[in-house]
């Protein structure tokens, strides 16, 4: 099966910087979304991107399908920017498999 | 709008018992799922269903059973459970399944866990 890896597993950012997330994939896909999972558990859907490149706010999100990666960019980063970042793929079929995340965590 | 509702948000139980987690949408969407999230992981696939009266096994289906009679509701049986089990559940929506490139349909929306162990 398709392979997907984040990287890197772990973040510390000081409040105000910058970062980008990497997601590698090993198979083509058909969609692509981006999830940030906060420190109490709640998954929330922040691109569906499965090429091209989209931004909301101080986040950006950028894939090339054909290099098969993904970035994820936030900018100015804010305390609430902590918790844990997941990478979510389909190839075809009904399933979305997900990455191991980023765990990123924001000093104030 | 409720979104995803999940019930209950913490259950303990005893090696051998059975339960189920209760997961309802009231988006009409079609496409539901179940995760399991174990520490250090990302969520893996249990079981999907693309409409009322279909489902399918997803990554890690062994020990569970789930059904879908109406729309709204999918819930996730344990059957015998085991403390390989113990584990946080997620239940997720979508409009459509996650397979074709047609934009906002297909992005996801997931209830708030159910924290499961299994002593």
């Amino acid at each position: 099966g398709i392979q997907v890896e984040q990287s890197p597993p772990d973040l510390i950012l000081q409040e105000g910087a910058n970062s980008t997330l990497r997601c590698n994939f090993s198979d083509s896909v058909n969609n692509l979304q981006w999830f940030h999972q906060n420190p109490w558990g709640q998954l929330i859907n922040l691109f569906y991107i499965p090429s091209g490149t989209k931004q909301n706010g101080r986040l950006s999100a950028t894939t090339v399908a054909t290099e098969r990666y993904s970035l994820l960019y936030i900018s100015s980063s804010q305390t609430t920017d902590s918790g844990v970042y997941f990478c979510a793929l389909n190839t075809g079929g009904f399933k979305t498999i997900f990455g191991a995340g980023t765990r990123l965590f924001v000093k104030a | 709008n409720a979104g995803v509702t999940q019930t209950p948000k913490f259950q303990v139980l005893k090696t051998g018992q059975s339960m189920t987690l209760q997961c309802a949408q009231d988006m009409n969407h079609e496409y539901m799922s179940w995760y399991r999230q174990d520490p250090g992981m990302g969520l893996r696939l249990i079981h999907y269903s693309v409409g009322a009266g279909i489902t399918d096994q997803g990554e890690v289906p062994n020990g569970y059973n789930v059904s879908r009679s109406t729309t709204e509701d999918f819930p996730l049986r344990l059957l015998s459970a085991a403390p390989s089990q113990t584990s946080v559940y997620f239940c997720a929506s979508s409009y459509s399944p996650p397979r074709v490139t047609s934009g906002r349909r297909e992005t996801q929306y997931f209830g708030p866990g159910t924290r499961l162990l299994v002593l």
